[in-house]
């Protein structure tokens, strides 16, 4: 079925590094635009990223931009979360998702989160 | 502005209609989409485009759209409907994407 699984998640300290991968099956993963969303804990959804499928254009949030780095990898189904310089406020459940075909921000398939946290 | 505002906030009585309403300068040129969530689990995609369900979405569900303002209504609102709301939806340039802030959904 279609499917999404993140994984990479764990525990950092400040200005450190980690890397998110998720893992797509059941659909044409090459044909669909990816996204990263973010969750804290107790607050609202925060959307990170975005990546074509192509790969050729990648946009970011305001927040991460120029620290995270979005990437993808269509003949093995995979998409990554390169996260640097990391915060205690990048704490949260990270997702993936699946932008819906043709509608814009439509994120129609989602993964069940991996969990970063960011700590001394 | 690339915000969208939700009421932090909405209840309902068992059986009855409830809207929940998103605002924000980007929604008069994109559609809102819907998610619904529910403690320790991920976000369901609930409502799309102009009035669309996805496969498995109760028809209970429905959104519109109007001027900044759109909206998610639950026609007949059941107890398995209280969750968190979130609406999303491209920003002004069109190149990135907004979350609102989210509405708790109590169903009494």
């Amino acid at each position: 079925q279609v499917q999404l699984v993140e994984s990479g998640g764990g525990l950092v300290k400040p200005g450190g590094s980690l890397r998110l991968s998720c893992a797509a099956s059941g659909f044409t993963f090459s044909d669909y635009y990816m996204t990263w969303i973010r969750q804290a804990p107790g607050k609202g959804l925060e959307w990170l990223s975005y990546i074509t499928n192509s790969g050729n254009n990648i946009y970011y949030s305001d927040s991460v931009q120029g620290r995270f780095t979005v990437s993808r990898d269509n003949a093995k189904k995979l998409l990554f979360l390169q996260m640097d310089s990391l915060r205690p406020e990048d704490t949260a459940i990270y997702y993936c998702s699946r932008e819906r075909g043709g509608e814009f921000a439509a994120f129609d398939i989602w993964g069940r989160g991996t969990m970063v946290t960011v700590s001394p | 502005s690339s915000e969208l505002t939700q009421d932090p906030a909405v209840s309902v009585a068992l059986g009855q209609t409830v809207r929940i309403t998103c605002q924000g300068d980007s929604l008069r040129n994109y559609y809102a989409s819907w998610y619904q969530q529910k403690p320790g689990q991920a976000p369901v995609f609930v409502i799309y485009g102009k009035n669309n369900r996805p496969s498995g979405i109760p028809d209970r569900f429905s959104g519109s759209s109007s001027g900044n303002t759109a909206s998610l209504t639950i026609t007949g609102a059941q107890a398995e409907d209280e969750a968190d709301y979130y609406c999303n939806s491209r920003d002004s340039s069109g190149l990135r994407v907004v979350f609102g802030g989210g509405t708790h959904l109590t169903v009494l």
